[in-house]
C-alpha cells in the first residue's frame, strides 16, 4: 500500500523559510522513472504545480518560483523534502506531496498540510 | 509554461445527468492528459490519464478523449457521489500545469 504525508510548520511568519518533509511508503525513490512532487492550494483556489524530483535526482522547478525552491530526497529514510524561501501571505496554501512514475501523473496524494504565512 | 484552460469554471446539473468538461493547452500536448477529481477538505484523486485511461477503480460513468490541444471529460450520469470539483493537468513538459478547475454542483 502507497502512503504518503506531508510534515512541517502550520504557522510561519513572512520572510522566513518554510521546509516541509514527505515521507512516505509502499514504494521506493530508488526505483527507475518514480518521481515525488510537491503541489500547492491557496484556500478556495487552484491547485499550483511547485517541484518535482525524479529517482536519478533529476530536479524540476516552477519557473515561476524556481529562485525560492529546493527539493532534496533521502532515499534511505523514504523522505522528500522542499524548502521555501521569503515567505509571504500569499504562499498560505495546503501543500501536497505526490507520486509519479513514467508517463504517468500523479497517481498517489498525500492528504496535504495546511501552512499559514502570517505575522 | 504550458497554460490549461479548463471550462466551465462552474456546472449546476442534476442526478443523472451527462455532463462535458473541456481542457484546452496553449500547445500541443499530445494525450499526456490527466483528469482529478477533489471534494473539499481532501486530496485531489485521479479519475484518468493518458487523455483516455481511467485510473483503476474509477467507475466507467467516466470517460474522457482528446489529443493535441483539446481534451473532454464527460461524466455520463451523475451520481450523488460526483458532485465535486474537478481539474485537468498536462504532464508532457513540467511544470506539470493544472486548469482553474470546474465546480460540479447539484441543480
Amino acid at each position: 500500500q502507497i502512503t504518503l504525508k506531508e510534515s512541517g510548520p502550520t504557522l510561519v511568519k513572512p520572510t522566513q523559510t518554510l521546509t516541509l518533509t514527505c515521507t512516505f511508503s509502499g514504494f521506493s525513490l530508488s526505483t527507475s522513472g518514480v518521481g515525488v512532487g510537491w503541489i500547492r492550494q491557496p484556500p478556495g483556489k487552484a491547485l499550483e504545480w511547485l517541484a518535482l524530483i525524479y529517482w536519478d535526482d533529476d530536479k524540476r522547478y516552477s519557473p515561476s518560483l524556481k529562485s525560492r525552491l529546493t527539493i532534496t530526497k533521502d532515499t534511505s529514510k523514504n523522505q522528500v523534502v522542499l524548502t521555501m524561501t521569503n515567505m509571504d501571505p500569499v504562499d498560505t496554501a495546503t501543500y501536497y506531496c505526490a507520486l509519479t512514475h513514467p508517463y504517468r501523473p500523479f497517481d498517489s496524494w498525500g492528504q496535504g498540510t495546511l501552512v499559514t504565512v502570517s505575522s | 509554461d504550458i497554460q490549461m484552460t479548463q471550462s466551465p469554471s462552474s456546472l449546476s446539473a442534476s442526478v443523472g445527468d451527462r455532463v462535458t468538461i473541456t481542457c484546452r493547452a496553449s500547445q500541443g500536448i499530445s494525450n499526456s492528459l490527466a483528469w482529478y477529481q477533489q471534494k473539499p477538505g481532501k486530496a485531489p484523486n485521479l479519475l484518468l490519464y493518458a487523455a483516455s485511461r481511467l485510473e483503476s477503480g474509477v467507475p466507467s460513468r467516466f470517460s474522457g478523449s482528446g489529443s493535441g490541444t483539446d481534451h473532454t471529460l464527460t461524466i455520463s450520469s451523475l451520481q450523488p457521489e460526483d458532485f465535486a470539483t474537478y481539474y485537468c493537468q498536462q504532464y508532457y513538459s513540467t511544470p506539470g500545469t493544472f486548469g482553474q478547475g470546474t465546480r460540479l454542483e447539484i441543480k
